[in-house]
């Protein structure tokens, strides 16, 4: 079936420092969303992308859909201790079916 | 605050018991998802409703059952759960179904957490 794989599992990175999240899509997706959960809580939308090449930003965060539709990356610039958290991404491929990916979860040391 | 309630938050709960979980959305919105969320697993759709109709029952085994009474309220009935069952279990939102070419984001509830003993 449909897999959406997400590249790191788990990133440590310093405050201040960059951070990069990448989905990977074993089909074409039609659009995909990012999400964000912060530890103890639950998914919160950031942004959905439906164009090939698609590139969004949200102040330090830049989210690209890849021009086969088939990968995205959510890239943080300085990263804050308020940026922890998991970041999913979710892959729409056909009707109504989100497939999320497996989520990478991020770890700021200030 | 995402205008979705989840009701209890947390459940312990044994293999023989009965208990159901509710979810409740302020948004006015027609489609409603149920979630798990297990450790170390990507998040799971288990059924979606749109308009009250069930839409999607994602091979999702028989103890676990959803009611929908109206497209505000969404429950998930369980009846003689496995320890493996333990996990978050979320609801969602979204104003409507995803169909092309619209999507819409989904509003998620703060979840359940079930644990099953």
């Amino acid at each position: 079936g449909q897999q959406v794989m997400q590249i790191p599992q788990y990133q440590h990175v310093q405050e201040g420092e960059d951070f990069t999240t990448y989905c990977n899509s074993s089909t074409t997706l039609s659009n995909i969303q990012w999400y964000k959960q912060r530890p103890g809580g639950h998914p919160v939308f950031l942004i959905q992308l439906v164009k090939s090449g698609e590139v969004k930003k949200q102040k330090r965060l830049t989210f690209q859909f890849g021009e086969a539709k088939k990968n995205s990356s959510l890239h943080i610039t300085a990263t804050q201790t308020t940026d922890v958290g998991t970041y999913f991404c979710a892959g729409i491929s056909g009707t109504y079916k989100y497939i999320f990916g497996t989520g990478t979860r991020l770890k700021v040391l200030a | 605050e995402t205008g979705v309630t989840q009701t209890p938050r947390h459940l312990v709960m044994g293999m023989t018991n009965k208990k159901s979980l509710k979810c409740e959305q302020h948004l006015g919105h027609n489609a409603m998802y149920w979630y798990k969320q297990s450790a170390k697993k990507p998040l799971e759709l288990m059924f979606v409703y749109s308009l009250e109709e069930r839409v999607e029952n994602n091979s999702v085994p028989s103890r676990f059952s959803p009611e929908c009474p109206n497209s505000s309220h969404l429950f998930l009935h369980l009846h003689t759960l496995q320890p493996e069952d333990s996990a978050l279990y979320l609801c969602a939102s979204s104003l409507e179904l995803e169909t092309a070419p619209k999507r819409y984001e989904q509003y998620f509830g703060p979840g359940t957490r079930l644990t099953v003993t």
